[in-house]
């Protein structure tokens, strides 16, 4: 059973406007969110990360929201644009827990010009 | 170079076959992953080495043996795959091995197609 989810396999949106991609948890022991981004034929970049003792964090266009009663984050990207297409990944760690990051299966994000 | 690189960037081998993929990182990180990524899954962890131990090891069967001679090389050693096994199999690093909290660099991968 996944522990993390992105239940949007993908998204389309137009340059300029704003993307939010969504994560759902059941773990409430997770204690810290990051998003990855991939774009193809290459690994997996880090984007931005949250902790679950906050409930946002911003950095440039990108946001993360975490509303830990519903165990769901998301990452908003303000304004879109073209190049933000790409393949997008949650991954949940929790303390105490090894090296281990858990990662959702990765939303696909196309911003049309 | 700089970064994570890996080789091959692709992989056809039978079932029988023995083969290898290579890590390497240039960030002087002390800590090195296996990832494998099949269609339609998520990312799931195999291994982690941290000073060249491995530290974590998530329950991979032993037809996937990893070797980390350094801290700059990781191995991953292949033998009797089965065709379930085809995937992309990424690699990454990270300064410390101190947690998931660190950023891992991840490098391209290696697609691999076990016929």
């Amino acid at each position: 059973d996944q522990q993390v989810k992105q239940n949007s396999p993908s998204l389309s949106v137009q340059e300029g406007r704003i993307s939010i991609l969504n994560c759902d948890y059941t773990n409430s022991m997770f204690d810290y969110f990051l998003w990855y981004k991939k774009y193809p034929a290459e690994g997996p970049t880090f984007l931005i990360s949250i902790s679950s003792i906050k409930d946002k964090n911003e950095d440039g266009r990108f946001t993360v929201f975490l509303n830990k009663s519903a165990k769901h984050l998301s990452l908003h990207i303000v304004p879109s644009q073209p190049g933000d297409s790409a393949v997008y990944f949650c991954a949940a760690y929790r303390n105490n827990a090894g090296n281990m990051l858990t990662f959702g299966g990765g939303t696909r994000l196309m911003v049309k010009p | 170079e700089t970064g994570v690189t890996q080789t091959p960037r692709h992989l056809v081998m039978g079932m029988t076959n023995k083969k290898s993929l290579k890590c390497e990182q240039h960030l002087g990180h002390n800590a090195m992953y296996w990832y494998k990524q099949s269609a339609k899954k998520p990312l799931e962890l195999m291994f982690v080495y941290s000073l060249e131990e491995r530290v974590e090891n998530n329950s991979v069967p032993s037809r996937f043996s990893p070797e980390c001679p350094n801290s700059s090389h990781l191995f991953l050693h292949l033998h009797t795959l089965q065709p379930e096994d085809s995937a992309l199999y990424l690699c990454a690093s990270s300064q410390e091995g101190g947690g998931a909290r660190e950023t891992q660099y991840f490098g391209p991968g290696t697609r691999l197609l076990v016929l």
